[in-house]
């Protein structure tokens, strides 16, 4: 089992529709929840980070932890064409050498 | 300010030579970290560093990958005999000491390896 779970299969929303993204995850000692987005051919970019369990909202972007189910999620509201892109979500445990596990990425296409 | 980069973009090697990556963090951060990118593994974890302290190298996958920093800056990555299944997209990423949860990213170097 991976540490790290996101199934990786390709969403296509209409313009103005909620995204909806999950991972799912095995280790335990995973603290910190980060989502990035990566245009093709670009490094990733940090979209936003959770520690522990809750919510965060930035802007249109909201991140969920729920640590007893180890399930985050991320919405994206009034998604716009400039959100298509891949979605990673990773995560790393509190102290040590910072590792980031990542999920294989979920490509989000809005539609205009 | 300038952010991740990396140098070459794009490399392509005959299998059994030997490769040199570089990045370049971002100024002021003290860790760095490279991983690899590949269709099948999606993002993996190579090797991290800490201003001084010895890197953890705990991420890479054969003795044929090293990596040094110099001067606490500037980090290389070599590949020595690459092989087709080192064919990937090196990413590196910086971050302030012990913020490993905001890690900045470079473009990679896409490694194709024939």
């Amino acid at each position: 089992q991976k540490e790290v779970e996101q199934d990786p299969g390709p969403l296509s929303v209409p313009e103005g529709a909620i995204v909806s993204l999950n991972c799912t995850y095995s280790n335990s000692a995973f603290q910190y929840f980060m989502w990035y987005r990566q245009y093709s051919r670009k490094g990733p970019e940090l979209l936003m980070y959770t520690y522990s369990s809750g919510n965060k909202e930035d802007g249109r972007f909201t991140a969920q932890v729920d640590k007893s189910s180890k399930y985050i999620s991320l919405f994206i509201r009034d998604s716009q064409p400039s959100d298509s892109a891949t979605y990673l979500c990773a995560m790393s445990e509190l102290g040590g050498n910072n590792r980031l596990a990542f999920g294989k990425g979920n490509q989000v296409v809005v539609i205009p | 300010g300038a952010g991740v980069s990396q140098s070459p973009s794009n490399k392509v090697t005959e299998k059994g030579k030997d490769v040199e990556l570089r990045c370049d963090p971002i100024s002021g951060h003290t860790a760095l970290y490279w991983y690899r990118q590949s269709l099948g593994q999606g993002l993996e974890f190579l090797i991290y560093f800490q201003g001084n302290s010895a890197p953890d190298k705990s991420g890479l996958p054969s003795d044929r990958f090293s990596a040094e920093r110099t001067g606490g800056s500037v980090s290389t990555l070599t590949i020595q005999r690459t092989q087709q299944e080192d064919s990937a997209v090196y990413l590196c990423a910086s971050s302030l000491a012990y913020r490993g949860r905001e890690q900045y990213f470079g473009p990679g170097t896409r490694l194709t390896v024939t």
